[in-house]
């Protein structure tokens, strides 16, 4: 079976200070990923999406960049946090384009 | 562009069944899928819809209507453990871009 996982589940940074939220997928082979960024009580924002090793879409031109160095793992980095960079920060995958996205646990970044 | 529209707030009772509607921009629509997110945790899956029509899951029931660019999702037999969020989302170019609304939050009364 499948399963997602991405680390670490919670984190405290200050300001200007970089980040590196990691995410792995097992048991499928080239999936599309994504990175969700959720404020508390909002919908979920998109900020990018990958289809393949390399392929990096972004749709949020700010602090944020992603990287995918392998099929199954994508990372998250900022070099210089912003205080409005706190929240909830999703991972997912799906094995094609029928909709349905499985989500990491999500790891909740507090910037101070 | 690419924007959605939903309730911000259902409130129902146990037992009842609601109906969480959803609106959504039609350039480069690929299909609708709905989430149900607990406080805390991840969103997870419920249905989808490519097709227009009624998609039957259990208790849960989505449609789809692309010539008004509208679908809904259905809750029947509403139980407590079913508050939580709800999104409706929009595959795009493709479907490989998902894009999320603002998310609905169901309170269901005893």
């Amino acid at each position: 079976s499948q399963t997602i996982h991405q680390w670490p589940a919670t984190l405290v940074q200050p300001v200007g200070s970089p980040l590196s939220l990691e995410c792995t997928v097992e048991g499928t082979s080239n999936p599309n990923l994504y990175w969700y960024r959720q404020a508390a009580g909002r919908g979920l924002q998109l900020l990018f999406y990958s289809v393949g090793i390399g392929q990096i879409s972004s749709e949020v031109p700010q602090n944020l960049s992603a990287s995918r160095p392998q099929d199954r793992q994508f990372i998250l980095s900022s070099k210089k946090l912003l205080l409005s960079d706190s929240g909830f920060y999703l991972c997912a995958w799906s094995r094609t384009s029928t909709g349905e996205l499985f989500f990491g646990e999500g790891s909740r970044l507090t910037v101070l | 562009g690419q924007s959605l529209e939903q309730p911000s707030e259902v409130t129902a009772v146990e037992g009842a069944i609601v109906q969480i509607n959803c609106t959504y921009q039609t350039s480069g629509f690929y299909g609708l899928s709905w989430y149900q997110q607990h406080d805390g945790g991840a969103p997870t899956f419920l249905s989808y819809n490519g097709l227009d029509g009624l998609e039957e899951t259990g208790r849960f029931s989505s449609f789809l209507s692309r010539s008004d660019s509208y679908g809904y999702l259905l809750l029947q037999e509403l139980q407590m453990k079913d508050s939580a969020s709800y999104f409706c989302a929009v595959g795009y170019t493709g479907g490989f871009k998902t894009i999320f609304g603002a998310g609905t939050r169901l309170f269901v009364k005893a």
